[in-house]
């Protein structure tokens, strides 16, 4: 069954710390692979996504995240948080069908 | 302004009242889904509309049920809402499916059941 899988479901950090989101993915064939992040009390938007090429994708708001395909992986990344970064973070995956996965979420909370 | 948007934003019930929400998207997406969110589980789907009259069950379909008439309209109906739907549900729209494009999302309607 196709799974994604979240391992960080609290993230507590000071601003300017920097910060990575586990995502791990289990899909045969090829996977299209999505953060999206959910301010408190927004609708999820877009942070980015990879469908192929260059396996470090970049993002909005200083965000970025590298596709390891022997690990099945697709972390979120950056170097230095700041307080509007507060969120819940989704990691999705999509592969062939019309059903994407999305993992349990990450809640990250940044201290001033 | 492109956006997805839903309505009531807030709702509560009584178990057995039929209800609808109201999806409508301004982008002449194809692709329409519904999304219930619950604290530790993330977003599962419970439909999907491929195109006008063309929908399908997600992951968790049990008690709803769903309608493309128009491309732009994808309403979720509960016929007899029960406690376990209590939720908060998101639509969204992309044009042509997740797969290959990003999915836009609603702002989400919180639904409590009683």
């Amino acid at each position: 069954a196709q799974s994604v899988s979240q391992h960080n479901h609290h993230v507590i950090l000071s601003e300017a710390a920097s910060l990575e989101l586990g995502c791990n993915y289990s899909y045969g064939g090829t996977v299209n692979l999505f953060w999206y992040v959910q301010y408190p009390g927004q609708h999820l938007q877009l942070l980015l996504k990879y469908f192929s090429g260059d396996p470090l994708v970049k993002g909005i708001k200083g965000f970025e995240a590298e596709f390891i395909k022997s690990k099945f992986s697709f972390n979120l990344r950056k170097p230095s948080v700041q307080w509007s970064d507060t969120a819940e973070y989704f990691c999705a995956a999509s592969g062939g069908s019309y059903i994407p996965t999305f993992g349990r979420g990450t809640s990250l909370i940044v201290h001033p | 302004e492109a956006q997805v948007t839903q309505n009531p934003r807030y709702l509560i019930t009584v178990t057995g009242k039929k209800l609808t929400v109201t999806c409508s998207q301004n982008m002449n997406h194809e692709y329409m889904s519904w999304y219930r969110q619950d604290p530790g589980l993330g977003l599962r789907q419970i439909y999907y509309s491929m195109n006008v009259e063309v929908t399908d069950k997600g992951d968790v379909p049990e008690g709803y049920k769903v309608s493309r008439k128009e491309k732009r309209n994808f309403p979720l109906i509960l016929e007899s809402p029960s406690p376990n739907q209590t939720s908060l549900y998101f639509c969204a729209s992309s044009l042509t499916g997740p797969s290959t494009d990003t999915q836009y999302f609603g702002p989400g309607t919180r639904l409590t059941v009683l």
